[in-house]
């Protein structure tokens, strides 16, 4: 029972474009979410979050916007650069420590 | 300085054997974790220990067995290998309160069980 769904598994963008990325939950006791970014043949990293009090949160490049009527979410790029190219996990919290992982989205950004 | 590391990065093994992963945090965190992302891609929590008390134990097969000798460690035994264990499994640490700090993760360990 997938609580984090990431559709549409790959995009590629031109670079310098926007970068758009989807997540639509179902358990609406989720109160935090993440994105986080993979390299192969590494780990995860946290790129950005948002609390569900909030609608939108930015940092530099990168924007997650949350609509929790919808259950969504979504996190911008922009513009887009090679070093982007990368999976991105979506994530949501509910209570301490309990975080479930969308399969991810693998994003080609071409120079 | 590697935050979270863990080894071995490979593991190939047969059947009915038993094998270790280790795990280790220098970043003074109080909470490990172990994660495995199937063939799917799913990233999923197995274990959680803060402060070396188990805390989430996510229906895993008993054949599984965290061991966190102190707050820094979080080691995972497999008894039993099978086919079906054949996955990444990444290492996990975050301080206790996750809402104010993500978590690091280590660079995972490919386990393939022929």
């Amino acid at each position: 029972d997938q609580q984090v769904k990431q559709n549409s598994p790959s995009l590629s963008v031109q670079e310098g474009r926007i970068s758009i990325l989807n997540c639509d939950y179902t358990n609406s006791m989720f109160d935090y979410f993440l994105w986080y970014k993979k390299y192969p043949a590494e780990g995860p990293t946290f790129l950005i979050s948002i609390s569900s009090i909030k609608d939108k949160n930015e940092d530099g490049r990168f924007t997650v916007f949350l609509n929790k009527s919808a259950k969504h979410l979504s996190l911008h790029i922009v513009p887009s650069q090679p070093g982007d190219s990368a999976v991105y996990f979506c994530a949501a919290l509910r209570g301490n420590n309990r975080l479930a992982f969308g399969k991810g989205n693998q994003v080609v950004v071409i120079p | 300085d590697t935050a979270v590391s863990q080894t071995p990065k490979y593991l190939v093994t047969q059947m009915g054997n038993d094998k270790s992963i280790k795990c280790e945090q220098n970043l003074g965190h109080d909470t490990m974790y172990w994660y495995k992302q199937d063939s799917k891609k799913f990233l999923k929590i197995m274990f959680s220990y803060n402060n070396k008390e188990l805390i989430i134990n996510e229906t895993v097969p008993n054949r599984f067995s965290p061991k966190s000798p102190d707050k820094a460690h979080l080691n995972l035994h497999i008894n039993s290998l099978e086919l079906g264990d054949s996955a990444v499994y990444f290492c996990a640490s975050s301080p206790r309160d996750t809402y104010n700090s993500p978590l690091h993760f280590g660079n995972g360990t490919r386990l393939t069980v022929t």
